[in-house]
């Protein structure tokens, strides 16, 4: 089974505002990554975090790897309604290799 | 540049009926995987092929289900014997070597009557 726990499960927000939304886990991992998706379509890598404490931005999007290798977050600054879609964590545990999980998704709603 | 593609984007099958559903990783990328998606769920891992490296087959949930990656590239992900329950978004994803970073396919939609 998953063991990412992604929250929150769903968000809706004004345009405008600003979004926050983590995952978090019993276990270690090696990476964190970042996806969206858009309704129809396969997963959009957004962000991917390499290093423990690191913090990455892209464009509005900014994310962390967590201190403990057992956490990420993801803040959305100033949304606009194309953010609309599922966001999804995804870690790449220390081992074996190619064993990524990933999270349940959040998904975000925004209202114009 | 050419993402990862899938065929066909949807498809309707009987119970009881074999499926095979393909994807064409990003050329170069070494590692490919398969995912299913579940209506509102996340992502389940399937199978996950590294070069000419033994596939790590522990996410297949039966033995009706089986993956072939033929010279290193396109992959074809079979389902035998379709039950309602096999009904999903069926997502490829391919990564270059030594990379975490995985791309993704469109997605093939099944659909299991």
């Amino acid at each position: 089974g998953q063991q990412l726990n992604q929250s929150p499960q769903s968000m809706f927000i004004q345009e405008g505002e600003d979004v926050s939304m983590n995952c978090t886990s019993s276990s270690i991992f090696n990476t964190w990554l970042w996806y969206k998706q858009d309704p129809g379509e396969g997963p959009v890598l957004l962000i991917a975090l390499y290093k423990a404490g690191e913090l990455t931005s892209n464009g509005r999007l900014t994310a962390q790897f967590g201190i403990t290798r057992k956490d990420s977050f993801l803040n959305i600054s100033a949304s606009i309604p194309s953010d609309v879609g599922i966001y999804f964590c995804a870690g790449q545990l220390l081992s074996p290799a190619g064993d990524m999980r990933f999270g349940a998704g959040t998904r975000l709603t925004v209202k114009p | 540049g050419a993402g990862v593609s899938q065929s066909p984007s949807n498809k309707v099958t009987e119970k009881g009926k074999d499926v095979e559903l393909r994807c064409d990783p990003i050329s170069g990328h070494t590692a490919l995987y398969w995912y299913r998606q579940s209506l509102g769920q996340g992502l389940e891992f399937l199978i996950y092929f590294q070069g000419n490296s033994a596939p790590d087959k522990s996410g297949l949930p039966s033995d009706r289900f089986s993956a072939e990656r033929t010279g290193g590239s396109v992959s074809t992900l079979t389902i035998q014997r379709t039950q309602q329950e096999d009904s999903a978004v069926y997502l490829c994803a391919s990564s270059a070597f030594d990379s975490f970073e995985q791309y993704f396919g469109p997605g093939t939609r099944l659909t299991v009557t």
